[in-house]
């Protein structure tokens, strides 16, 4: 079965970088994954693809200081130079055999 | 600029029946798959139904199939939730999604999004 884990707290302080990571299950390691931000008492926004290689696609507008990378069955996501506006969650999303949408339980971003 | 703008949520009671509407504008509406995610209070993300282009195919999650139903009318570049049966459990926020899919018809991620309507199953 394809499940994604996630950590559900991280913190750094303002101007600082912190990373995220996604785990995918055993035997997935070389799905993609996408990563959504929700910020407070809004709709998701696509941040990113990242691919198995480390590759990842930006959507339109996503700063330069979001960037994706992976390791083996890690995905990860990276936000350098933390903004207040980056407290957050942030959940990775993948699709598995057939038609089963997979979510990540989230991580929630606190800038200091 | 894409906009994808949901409509209809509310306050239902239990066995009763919604119509979810998205009004989306921006780019061709008719030459994407499209898709509702919910999020019940407090939790995350939970994919509840997704469709083809022309409405051929169709998937829900199992919680909620035979009871929801997704449809769209290109015409109107709108996408429905039509629920029926409504439980408690289902109270959410729902949120109408543009769908990347990769060779045409193997769904991938979600690339927009809107700003979701909540509807309260409540007694």
């Amino acid at each position: 079965q394809l499940v994604l884990t996630q950590s559900p707290s991280a913190s750094a302080s303002l101007g600082a970088s912190v990373k995220l990571t996604c785990t995918l299950s055993s035997g997935h390691s070389s799905y993609a994954i996408a990563w959504h931000q929700q910020q407070p008492e809004k709709g998701p926004r696509y941040l990113m693809k990242v691919n198995s290689d480390g590759s990842h696609n930006k959507g339109d507008g996503i700063p330069e200081r979001f960037s994706g990378s992976s390791s083996g069955a890690e995905r990860y996501l990276t936000i350098s130079s933390l903004q207040s506006e980056d407290e957050a969650d942030y959940y990775c999303q993948t699709w598995g055999p057939g038609t089963a949408c997979v979510f990540g339980t989230g991580t929630k971003v606190t800038v200091l | 600029e894409v906009q994808l703008v949901e409509s209809g949520g509310g306050l239902v009671q239990p066995g009763g029946s919604l119509r979810l509407s998205c009004a989306a504008s921006g780019f061709t509406f008719s030459s994407y798959w499209m898709a509702w995610v919910r999020q019940a209070p407090g939790k995350g993300l939970e994919w509840v139904a997704n469709m083809n282009q022309d409405g051929s195919d169709k998937y829900y999650v199992d919680s909620v199939k035979g009871r929801f139903t997704i449809s769209r009318d290109n015409a109107k570049n709108s996408l429905y939730l039509q629920m029926h049966s409504l439980r408690a459990e289902d109270t959410a926020v729902y949120y109408c999604a543009t769908l990347v899919v990769v060779g045409a018809t193997t769904p991938y991620y979600f690339d927009f999004w809107g700003q979701g309507t909540l509807v309260t199953v409540f007694s």
